[in-house]
């Protein structure tokens, strides 16, 4: 069965902080994995999805990683804000369900807190 | 372009009651899912369709059946609601294309059943 595992559940930083968000897999047969934000009480936004055969993507101040070999990825946050305060998920499509279809299996989420 | 909606955004059900949830789509996207968030459990999958006129299960399905009638649109029902069936309930839609795997989101329904 493939877990996807995010560590740590919750951070707190202080604004300006460069900080990592950490992502892991135990099954490399996946097809991408989609790093997700999700502010209170509202949807999920993608953010960057890496191909299976890339190693980064950024956007703006967000840089990924994905290691399939090891089955994991980081999210990289440089010079955080108090508006990048929300839960941040990873999730992968998994070739044993449906990851072809786009069938995703999340993670739990990092919630993110950037104090003034 | 509105994207993915979602009706209702909130409802309290009692036991035993039915309703239909409603998934609206405008980017002419195939793939549609519904996925149940819960505290400490995260997002899974319910059901997801392919394309109009197909529905499949996903990891949590029993208790509820989808619909996909129309490209647009994907519908959810409980036809006996239950407790355990309290959450937050979010669709999605992708596109079928190459590099479309990027999932778009709705804002969810937050279903409470007392």
């Amino acid at each position: 069965k493939q877990e996807v595992t995010q560590i740590p559940a919750a951070l707190s930083v202080p604004e300006g902080e460069n900080l990592v968000l950490n992502c892991s897999f135990t099954d490399s047969a996946i097809y991408n994995l989609q790093w997700f934000r999700q502010d209170p009480g509202k949807g999920l936004t993608s953010l960057l999805l890496i191909q299976s055969s890339q190693r980064e993507q950024t956007s703006g101040r967000l840089n990924a990683s994905l290691d399939k070999s090891s089955g994991r990825s980081t999210l990289y946050i440089a010079a955080s804000q108090p508006g990048d305060s929300a839960t941040y998920l990873c999730a992968v499509p998994w070739a044993n369900y449906g990851g072809s279809q786009g069938n995703l299996i999340f993670g739990k989420g990092t919630k993110l807190s950037v104090k003034p | 372009n509105a994207g993915v909606t979602q009706t209702p955004k909130f409802r309290v059900l009692k036991t035993g009651q039915s309703m239909t949830l409603l998934c609206a789509q405008d980017m002419n996207h195939e793939y549609m899912y519904w996925y149940r968030q819960d505290p400490g459990m995260g997002l899974r999958l319910i059901h997801y369709s392919v394309g109009e006129g197909t529905t499949a299960k996903g990891e949590v399905p029993d208790g509820y059946n989808v619909s996909r009638l129309k490209k647009q649109n994907f519908l959810l029902g409980l036809e006996s609601a239950a407790p355990s069936q309290t959450s937050v309930y979010f669709c999605a839609s992708r596109g079928s294309g190459r590099y479309t795997d990027t999932q778009y989101f709705g804002p969810g329904t937050r279903l409470t059943v007392l």
